[in-house]
């Protein structure tokens, strides 16, 4: 079964304008992580934020923010204030907080996220 | 934050040959690393878990005799692609984390493998 969701495969935004990025994740583990991660054209994985399973707050860093909703299992990315540079592929990640740290990171499928000036 | 760098970042070899792709924790010391493989416009797929001085642990469909992962130091892990075929071609990234108990974890820059 598939472990994390992302069912968009593309979304377009306006420049300076607010998008969300849906993730739905599957665990039955009490103790998990969640993470976004940027890829642009280049290859490389930028960490974008990071949500543990027992934090009651959404996590915030800058533009992004993590719209947790531990009983939908949903993690949604909201990028604030998009811009051009923002253009790239996201993933969700989970990490199932076992295995003495070991456990590695399941990504989603991604969603290709276009921004227009 | 930590770094983590791969080398070559990309390579084009023949068919037949074998290719080797270094990962190193620069600031850090990763007593696991793992490696991931990306095929165009595609997801990262976990191909394997490698631990220092240990066996590398694989995913289920990835052959262990094929791909030969070597964690010599708690810096270093190498993978190296044997018998290396066109269907190999793809994008090869590893990761580590700073320690078990830090949910932080980073990425190489990847090597872009082309088998001709």
């Amino acid at each position: 079964a598939q472990k994390i969701t992302q069912t968009q495969p593309g979304m377009f935004v306006q420049e300076k304008e607010a998008v969300t990025l849906d993730c739905t994740y599957d665990t039955s583990d009490q103790s998990y992580g969640l993470f976004w991660y940027k890829q642009p054209s280049s290859g490389e994985m930028i960490f974008l934020i990071y949500q543990g399973s027992y934090d009651e707050q959404n996590a915030t860093e800058g533009r992004y923010s993590l719209n947790f909703q531990k009983a939908r299992k949903s993690a949604n990315l909201v990028i604030s204030a998009s811009q051009l540079g923002d253009s790239a592929m996201y993933f969700c990640a989970m990490r199932e907080d076992r295995n003495s740290g070991n456990t590695p990171l399941v990504f989603g499928k991604g969603t290709r996220l276009s921004v227009i000036a | 934050g930590a770094v983590v760098s791969q080398h070559p970042s990309w390579v084009i070899c023949k068919s037949g040959t074998s290719v080797k792709i270094e990962c190193r924790s620069l600031d850090f010391q990763a007593t696991t690393m793992f490696w991931y493989r990306q095929f165009p416009k595609q997801s990262l797929m976990l191909m394997a878990t490698s631990n220092e001085g240990s066996k590398a642990t694989y995913e289920q469909g990835v052959e262990k005799d094929k791909f030969l992962i070597n964690h010599a130091s708690l810096t270093l892990s190498t993978l190296t692609v044997t018998s290396a075929h066109p269907e190999d071609s793809s994008f090869y990234i590893c990761s580590a984390r700073t320690s078990p108990s830090s949910y932080e974890q980073y990425f190489g820059p990847g090597t872009r493998l082309t088998v001709t």
